[in-house]
């Protein structure tokens, strides 16, 4: 099946910092891209949709100027946690797909540690 | 209420035991219902999907839908350790993937050998 990779898969940042996650579809070109974000045993939840060349969607509740989505490539997404505090420790994961009527391909998650 | 309820485990079984992971939902408008597989420290993998009401098999895997009762239900058979997993189950109201997905919280499952 289709690969999307992320990097890095654990980064530990401290408080203030600003930490970037990059979402790469290696294999097929990803016209959206999604980002969620899981705490331990709760939901995986949408923060925001991406679609190459655009602004991304963010979901209610999330601050856009504090989680920087950028979609510049059909096979590249990046997520920016910009001071960045210890609440914004979880597990990033993006999932990605060719068109509305394709499948979606999940990344393998990215762990965030805020000291 | 959550749009999506699933019972988070964990969820013990002997090898060769059958299975049964179920959610709820609240959403009438839902159409298309997935459940997803996540092991440890990884992305969700795709198990199955299945639209509106009815049964899905694929090998040991078992998907039904009863939109009547908003009841979706995951069964395993002959389960494995390799099963081990939390699963997760994810509903939308349209079939595009890029329609947005609600997940349940996932369900842990461990099976022993």
């Amino acid at each position: 099946g289709a690969v999307v990779s992320q990097h890095p898969s654990r980064v530990i940042c401290k408080s203030g910092t600003s930490v970037k996650i990059e979402c790469r579809s290696l294999d097929f070109q990803a016209t959206t891209m999604f980002w969620y974000r899981q705490f331990p045993k709760k939901s995986l939840m949408l923060m925001a949709t991406s679609n190459e060349g655009s602004k991304a969607t963010y979901e209610q509740g999330v601050e856009k100027d504090k989680f920087l989505i950028n979609h510049a490539s059909l096979t590249l997404s990046t997520l920016t946690v910009t001071s960045a505090h210890p609440e914004d420790s979880s597990f990033y994961i993006c999932s990605a797909t060719t068109s509305d009527t394709g499948e979606l391909f999940f990344g393998e998650g990215s762990r965030l540690t805020v000291l | 209420q959550k749009e999506v309820e699933q019972d988070p485990g964990p969820l013990s079984v002997p090898e060769g035991a059958i299975v049964s992971l179920n959610c709820t939902y609240s959403n009438s408008a839902f159409q298309y219902f997935m459940w997803y597989r996540q092991y440890s420290r990884k992305g969700p993998e795709l198990l199955m999907y299945t639209y509106s009401s009815g049964n899905k098999e694929d090998g040991r895997f078992t998907a039904q839908v009863d939109k009547s009762s908003k009841y979706i239900s995951l069964f395993i058979r002959d389960s494995q350790p390799s099963d081990s997993a939390t699963y997760l189950c994810a509903m939308s109201v349209g079939g595009g993937a890029t329609n947005k997905l609600i997940f349940g919280t996932g369900t842990l499952l461990a099976v022993q050998p």
